[in-house]
């Protein structure tokens, strides 16, 4: 089943602790990227990688990092997280840039930073 | 700032009604805008997409209506079912770029 999975689920944690939301497709998709949904905002880009070891900064970067070694995973760091990053993240992936591809989500991953 | 606006935040449609979301937008460089449904505890998924070259478009009871000169464009559920109740966002990008912008996201609920 093509999807794209995200871990864990569910984090409540407290500032400064560091901690990696993974994300892993398996559509072998060139694009991936993570988004933060916040309500009345919608879903803001964070960051978005092109491919394996090509990545750029979204929307709202601060605070966040980002690696891509492999293609099929793109996990979300939050070296220093502090409570104004409590939200609702999301990672999506599509086949390939621009050109209207659509993007399919993960299922999401809700922190809560104490 | 937001560059695209959606309105109305939240919508109560009784079923058999239609149900009608707005957005507008900033960019004239944006080519591409979908429309994304989210359940709760789901991602957003992919409902229907409409590029600037056409000013409707339709898959079953969902049609997207696209004015360019305004800088809007819409979404309209015909014949709203309770199963339709999520919250949908529309989009915006360029076909070019790399960035998907959201709207703020309206949540329906389709009563029975």
């Amino acid at each position: 089943e093509a999807q794209v999975t995200q871990n864990p689920r569910y984090l409540i944690t407290v500032t400064g602790k560091k901690l990696t939301v993974t994300c892993s497709q398996n559509m072998n998709h060139e694009y991936m990227s993570w988004y933060r949904q916040d309500p009345g905002l919608g879903l803001r880009q964070i960051y978005y990688s092109m491919n394996v070891e090509v990545t750029d900064k979204g929307d709202v970067p601060e605070g966040y990092k980002v690696s891509r070694k492999e293609k099929r995973n793109f996990p979300l760091i939050l070296e220093s997280p502090s409570p104004n990053q409590t939200s609702l993240y999301f990672c999506a992936s599509s086949l390939y840039r621009g050109k209207g591809q659509p993007q399919h989500f993960g299922d999401g991953t809700r922190l809560s930073i104490l | 700032q937001q560059q695209v606006k959606q309105s109305p935040q939240s919508l109560i449609v009784q079923k058999g009604g239609i149900s009608i979301i707005n957005c507008a937008y900033e960019n004239t460089a944006f080519d591409y805008f979908p429309w994304y449904q989210q359940f709760p505890g789901k991602g957003p998924a992919l409902l229907i997409a409409i590029r600037p070259d056409v000013s409707e478009k339709k898959e079953g009871r969902f049609t997207i209506s696209f004015n360019k000169s305004a800088k809007q464009f819409s979404l309209h559920i015909m014949d709203s079912q309770p199963g339709d109740s999520a919250t949908y966002f529309c989009a915006a990008s360029e076909t070019s770029g790399s960035r998907l912008t959201f709207g703020e996201g309206t949540q329906l609920t389709v009563n029975p």
